[in-house]
This record gives C-alpha cells, structure tokens and sequence, in this order.
C-alpha cells in the first residue's frame, strides 16, 4: 500500500502570502496525483489532478507540480477563501485503491 | 453537471448494517465514470471505500473488503454501500463520488464530482 504524507499538519498564514504545502509518496506514484481542498462543513472539491492540471474552473493561483514521490500544492497569494484543509491522493494500480494524505490545515495567522 | 446526493439511516445499531444510497443525476451512471464511497470519520481524515462500474465490476478497500457491498441500479441511475457489522469506529459522514477522467491524456480517473455527505452513527 502507498501511504502518503503530507506535511506540515498546519499552516498558518496571512491573506497576500504565498503557500507552499507538500505531499511525499513512499514509492513513486509517477504523476498521477491529486489535490482537494475541503471547507467546513463541505464536501472536497478537486483542485489539481495528474500532478499539475488545475481542474475545471480553479483560480490560476493554485498550481501543483512534483513527480515520483514528491509533490508541492502552491497557492500564489492567498485569498480569505482558501483556508481550508487540503488533502492529496493518489491511485494504485494493483490492487486497485485509492489513499489520501491526512491533510494539511491552512490556517489564518 | 453531474449531481450526486446520499440518503440512508443517520443512526445505525453496533453489528447491524450500513445501508445508504446515492442518487446521480445529471449524467448517466452507465457513462465511462466509476463511482466511489469514501468516509471520514469526524474530525479525521479521508478513507476510501470502494468503488463500482455500470457493469457490475467493483474494487474495495482491503482493510473494509469482507464488510462492503457496493451495487448499482441502473434503471433508477443509483449505486449504493451496505457495510456490515458496524461498531463505532465506522461513525464517519459518507460522501459519494464520481471518478472521472479529466483529460483524455489521463490514465486514471479522479474525484470530481461529490455529494453533500451524511453522518452515519453507529450507537446503540
């Protein structure tokens, strides 16, 4: 089984700032990764698939680049809206699942 | 845009079982999308659960393999999870997903489209 971790637990930053979050695979996963950011309250919404496509309608200040076993989920400038929990995850071919990181909180400072 | 929404029991009894649907509309669930459970107990994070194609073909989480059952009805566009001998460790909200393959570069699908989720209890 892949595990994936996902450092660090909190992020705490101020609106304007940049954010850098990191994901690490215990064997390579290539670049079929995912992004999910999770509100309060809601559901995850996919930001970023296969490593660094931004999803359908995600604002251009989420991108996510990384192959193998290291990931990076990078938010330019942070708007009040982005704070949330975001999860990655990734498949694994056989047997086939899916796992999740245990999610990084950004945090307003 | 595909549209997915779980019903069910919120309260289940410890050893019973977890019966909750998830109605797509939308789309059609005999499209090319997989469809998935996922679970996350309250204030942790995300576990898959499983997942069923239009055909019938299913895939489950190894840890929760010999308590899952995941069905699709496709003359009512609807797929559903039964989970066995419950305890309170399997307290969770219990989202429904769609996997889709959001490129056609892409070689494995991904969560796209969700429902709202439901809190399932397990308590006697």
């Amino acid at each position: 089984e892949i595990v994936l971790t996902q450092s660090p637990a909190t992020l705490s930053l101020s609106p304007g700032e940049r954010a850098t979050l990191s994901c690490r695979a215990s064997q390579s996963v290539s670049s079929y990764l995912a992004w999910y950011q999770q509100k309060p309250g809601q559901a995850p919404r996919l930001l970023i698939y296969d490593a660094s496509n931004r999803a359908t309608g995600i604002p251009a200040r989420f991108s996510g680049s990384g192959s193998g076993t290291d990931f990076t989920l990078t938010i330019s400038s942070l708007e009040p809206e982005d704070f949330a929990v975001y999860y990655c995850q990734q498949r694994s071919n056989w047997p086939p699942a899916y796992t999740f990181g245990q999610g990084t909180k950004l945090e307003i400072k | 845009q595909v549209q997915l929404q779980e019903s069910g029991p919120g309260l289940v009894k410890p050893s019973g079982t977890l019966s909750l649907t998830c109605a797509v509309s939308g789309g059609s669930i005999s499209s090319s999308n997989w469809w998935s459970w996922i679970r996350q107990p309250p204030g942790k994070g995300l576990e898959w659960i499983g997942e069923i194609y239009h055909s019938g073909s299913t895939n489950y989480n190894p840890s929760l393999k010999s308590r899952v059952t995941i069905s699709v009805d496709k003359s009512k566009n609807q797929f559903s999870l039964k989970l066995s001998s419950v305890t309170a460790a399997d307290t969770a909200v219990y989202y429904c997903a769609s996997l889709g393959y959001c490129s056609s570069t892409s070689r494995y699908p991904y969560f796209d489209y969700w429902g709202q989720g439901t809190l399932v209890t397990v308590s006697s």
